[in-house]
C-alpha cells in the first residue's frame, strides 16, 4: 500500500525552527517529486515547496522562499522540509504528497499531515 | 497566476447536478487538476489535465475546459460528494490552487 506519514509537527515561537519529516512506503520513492502543501486553520489549500526526484531541482513559493529548505534522503524514503524564522502566518496543517506520474506536478498521494503553530 | 472558483458555496440536494467553476488569471492550457477534500482529511486528487479522471474515481466525476474556464461536474450528487473541492495548475511556477468551492446539503 502506498503511504505517506508525516511528522515533526510542534507549538513554536515566532522566529524559531522546526523540521518536517514524511516517510514513504509503497513505491519507489526516488523515481516521483515530492512536495510540501499546507493548510491554515479554518482556510486554503497553499502550495509551499516542491523537489524533484533526484533532489536536485527545488521550487519554492515566495512566501517562505529563503526561510524554508526542502530535501529528501532517497536512501531512507524521506522528505523533509527545513522551516527557519517562523512566523504567524505558517501555521498550518503541512501535507506531504507524491507526484502522479513522477514530475506532473499533480499529486495523488497525501500523507495526513502534521500541525505547526507558531505563537508566542 | 490566480485560480478564482466560483460559487464559493454551492447548496444541493443529493441526486442533483453539481457545476463548479475555476477560472485562471492567464492561460493555464489543460494543465488543471481538480481535488476533493473532506473535513479532517487530506486532499483526494479526482481529475488531472483538466479531463482524466484519477484512478478510481467514479464517472459522475467529469472535468472540461481549457485555456482560463474550467469546469467539474458531479452528475447526480451522492451523499459521501458533500465536500470542499480545489482546482490546482501546474503550468506556471509558483504552482496555484483555487480558494475552493464547499457542496453543502440543501
Amino acid at each position: 500500500e502506498v503511504q505517506l506519514l508525516e511528522s515533526g509537527g510542534d507549538f513554536v515561537q515566532p522566529g524559531g525552527s522546526l523540521r518536517l519529516s514524511c516517510v514513504a512506503s509503497g513505491f519507489t520513492f526516488s523515481s516521483y517529486a515530492m512536495t510540501w502543501v499546507r493548510q491554515a486553520p479554518g482556510k486554503g489549500l497553499e502550495w509551499v515547496s516542491i523537489i524533484s526526484g533526484s533532489g536536485g531541482s527545488t521550487y519554492y513559493a515566495d512566501s517562505v522562499k529563503g526561510r524554508f529548505t526542502i530535501s529528501r534522503d532517497n536512501s531512507k524514503n524521506t522528505l523533509f522540509l527545513q522551516m527557519n524564522s517562523l512566523r504567524g502566518e505558517d501555521t498550518a496543517v503541512y501535507f506531504c504528497a507524491k507526484d502522479f506520474l513522477g514530475s506532473s506536478h499533480t499529486f495523488d498521494i497525501w500523507g495526513q499531515g502534521t500541525m505547526v503553530t507558531v505563537s508566542s | 497566476i490566480v485560480l478564482t472558483q466560483s460559487p464559493a458555496t454551492l447548496s444541493l440536494s443529493p441526486g442533483e447536478r453539481a457545476t463548479l467553476s475555476c477560472r485562471a488569471s492567464q492561460s493555464v492550457s489543460i494543465f488543471l487538476a481538480w481535488y476533493q477534500q473532506k473535513v479532517g482529511q487530506a486532499p483526494r486528487l479526482l481529475i488531472y489535465d483538466a479531463s482524466n479522471r484519477a484512478t478510481g474515481i467514479p464517472a459522475r466525476f467529469s472535468g472540461s475546459g481549457s485555456g482560463t474556464d474550467f469546469t467539474l461536474t458531479i452528475s447526480s450528487l451522492e451523499p459521501e460528494d458533500f465536500a470542499v473541492y480545489y482546482c490546482q495548475q501546474r503550468s506556471n511556477w509558483p504552482l496555484t490552487f483555487g480558494g475552493g468551492t464547499k457542496v453543502e446539503i440543501k
